[in-house]
């Protein structure tokens, strides 16, 4: 069966710190990756999504950016954290050449102080 | 792109009521419609979906009726229960991935 990982799972970061959050996906090939952003309570807003490797699209222009290493690894980056930038941030992948069903991470929650 | 819009942004029912959470969206050609439930910190997780060539389709205590004419849809849950408590996401699939609602805050009430 299909699973994700994402860590960590709490992070405090100060004003102008970087970032890295990671994904990684078992039990599946070439998934759509995404990252989303909740801020509290709000909805879920689309930040990157990728279709393959090295292959990234923005949604939202930001501080952030998304890369692709390897066919199940997603990871999110700054290089200097905003304090904007605080949420809660989920990965999730779907079944490649669908965007339908997600499934989601456990989620990252992210204070920059 | 997508838009999704979502109401109430909060509800409140008693427990064994229905509660009911509608959702709109603007790009007709969107045929994929799922709900997610999230508690509190946890991840959403996908509770019930209906594609555009069904109007309706229950599952146990949840059903979701879709009115593509008119771009909407909608979850209806009945005999509520205190662990139904918790937020509502609707979303309609995009071009390139899921556009949700803003979300709805059920509480029910013991």
């Amino acid at each position: 069966s299909q699973t994700i990982h994402q860590w960590p799972a709490t992070l405090v970061q100060p004003v102008g710190s970087p970032l890295s959050l990671e994904c990684t996906v078992e039990g599946t090939s070439n998934p759509n990756l995404y990252w989303y952003r909740q801020a509290a309570g709000r909805g879920l807003q689309l930040l990157f999504y990728s279709v393959g490797i090295g292959q990234i699209s923005s949604e939202v222009p930001q501080n952030l950016s998304a890369s692709r290493p390897q066919d199940r690894q997603f990871i999110l980056s700054s290089k200097k954290l905003l304090l904007s930038d605080s949420g809660f941030y989920l990965c999730a992948w779907s079944v490649r050449a669908t965007n339908e069903k997600l499934f989601f991470g456990s989620g990252t929650q992210l204070s920059v102080l | 792109g997508e838009n999704v819009e979502q109401h109430p942004s909060t509800l409140s029912v008693q427990e064994g009521d229905s509660a009911v959470i509608k959702c709109t969206y603007s790009d007709s050609a969107s045929n994929y419609f799922p709900w997610y439930k999230q508690e509190l910190g946890k991840r959403p997780q996908l509770i019930i979906d209906i594609r555009s060539n069904v109007g309706e389709k229950k599952d146990q205590r949840i059903a979701v009726t879709l009115n593509k004419t008119a771009k909407h849809f909608s979850l209806h849950i009945t005999e509520t229960q205190p662990e139904d408590s918790a937020v509502y996401f609707c979303a309609a699939e995009g071009r390139r991935a899921l556009t949700f609602g803003s979300g709805t805050r059920l509480q029910v009430q013991p």
